[in-house]
């Protein structure tokens, strides 16, 4: 049974820091592309994030470039996202995602960022 | 940035409907296109992949097609599990740019 399971979230204040991780089971998780996507409370969805199989090739979008940095560590299954300079409107619902169609879903780690 | 509007936003129908979702992109994304839907509280489930392909988990009263632009969801014969958020989202090209998403909601 293919299995994500996010972990990492939590209160933090305006440009503080977080490390999101993604736990993968069930699944060759080397053999496959990774993304991360968010939603904010009672919004629609936002990805924010890309990394291939290998890890050399990364893309993110506009609004978390230069502040997120995700990465992957194969060995471990995986995958993780350090959000730095943290904003308020980055308050959301972070989830791992499998694959370029997303075909898996973690349940999600909550992040809000307030002070 | 490849934009995607779905239409419509929100949508009331009743068990047994036959009901269509329109997803449009701002250019071309050939086939790249999924579509998810999301209850309350959990989260998204694939449902479409590749513009027209149903995973194996997806009933089949669920259908979909389009090409280049232009893209419907088909639920027929709407069951009460049915009533959730859509989303259409576009794998061409990053940023994977999602619709805003369309509520069904039970009439």
């Amino acid at each position: 049974e293919v299995r994500l399971v996010e972990s990492g979230g939590g209160l933090v204040q305006p440009g503080g820091s977080l490390r999101l991780s993604c736990v993968a089971s069930g699944f060759t998780f080397s053999s496959y592309e990774m993304n991360w996507v968010r939603q904010a409370p009672g919004k629609g969805l936002e990805w924010i994030s890309h990394i291939s199989y290998s890890g050399t090739t990364i893309n993110y979008a506009d609004s978390v470039k230069g502040r997120f940095t995700i990465s992957r560590d194969n060995a471990r299954k995986s995958l993780f996202l350090q959000m730095n300079t943290l904003r308020a409107e980055d308050t959301a619902l972070y989830y791992c995602t499998r694959g370029t169609s997303s075909d898996y879903w973690g349940q999600g780690t909550l992040v809000t960022v307030s002070s | 940035d490849i934009q995607m509007t779905q239409s419509p936003s929100s949508l009331s129908a009743s068990v047994g409907d036959t009901l269509t979702i329109t997803c449009r992109a701002s250019q071309s994304v050939s086939n790249s296109l999924n579509w998810f839907q999301q209850k309350p509280g959990k989260p998204p489930k694939l449902l479409i992949y590749g513009a027209s392909n149903l995973p194996s988990w997806v009933p089949s009263r669920f259908s979909a097609s389009g090409f280049g632009t232009d893209f419907t969801l088909v639920i027929s014969s709407l069951q009460p599990e049915d009533f959730a958020t859509y989303y259409c989202q576009q794998s061409s090209t990053t940023p994977r740019t999602f619709g805003q998403g369309t509520k069904l909601e039970m009439k």
